[in-house]
């Protein structure tokens, strides 16, 4: 009964080649979040959506690409990896996370993570 | 933008001793303000949060957390922790729409928790 899970929990990969990560929630969110932590364990937003919609996309090279085929899933591609790109990757979702009036900032909640290892 | 500190990197403590973790946010306006706990390879979950109400938030495993709003802190408290508590813990900070409706994480605190 996992709530969001990614596959997979471990990738390693050749530096230049392409990879991806799939998310899906089974919590009927509305919205959903790639984190990247780094090696200090530094915790950053890189895409939401909402409803299969991009709404967030911080300062991220274009080689990253998520794709929400439909809002219970999103997932992250990535080309021509780098060995920068070695880190822990996070899924989230929130019930809302647009609302804009009191109570917004819904909890979200996270997927075990996704470590990336590139050669 | 908004933009979150945590004093303490590193925390070592016994265990039955107390733990208070400092947690400041950057933004003027109204926020909602969360905890996060990660156990040693696990992902991240919610302690607690504050939304509204009450400054002073009781969350899971004892924990508690108070918001300062004149001091922009938001401080996570346990009276007495365990072996059990060692991890990393994270504030995080959301400014809603006008600041990108974004969950903003400082950089963490480890504790380790020695029996």
């Amino acid at each position: 009964d996992t709530a969001v899970s990614q596959t997979p929990k471990y990738l390693v990969t050749q530096m230049g080649n392409d990879k991806s990560i799939k998310c899906e929630q089974n919590l009927g969110h509305d919205t959903m979040y790639w984190y990247k932590q780094d090696s200090k364990k530094f915790l950053k937003i890189m895409f939401s959506y909402n409803n299969k919609e991009l709404i967030i996309n911080e300062t991220v090279p274009n080689r990253f690409s998520p794709k929400s085929p439909d809002k219970a899933h999103l997932n992250l591609h990535i080309n021509s990896l780098e060995l920068g790109d070695s880190a822990v990757y996070f899924c989230a979702s929130s019930p809302r996370g647009l609302a804009g009036g009191p109570g917004f900032g819904d909890t979200q909640y996270f997927g075990p993570g996704t470590r990336l290892t590139v050669l | 933008a908004q933009s979150v500190s945590q004093h303490n990197h590193h925390v070592i403590l016994s265990e039955a001793a107390s733990l208070e973790l400092g947690c400041n946010y950057s933004y003027g306006g109204t926020v909602n303000l969360f905890w996060y706990v990660q156990y040693p390879g696990q992902h991240l979950q919610l302690l607690l949060k504050y939304f509204s109400g009450d400054p002073l938030v009781k969350g899971i495993k004892g924990f508690e957390a108070e918001f300062i709003k004149s001091k922009f802190s938001f401080n996570l408290r346990k009276p007495s922790v365990q072996w059990s508590d060692t991890a990393e813990y994270f504030c995080a900070v959301n400014a809603g729409k006008a600041a990108g409706n974004k969950l903003t994480f400082g950089g963490g605190t480890r504790v380790l928790v020695k029996p």
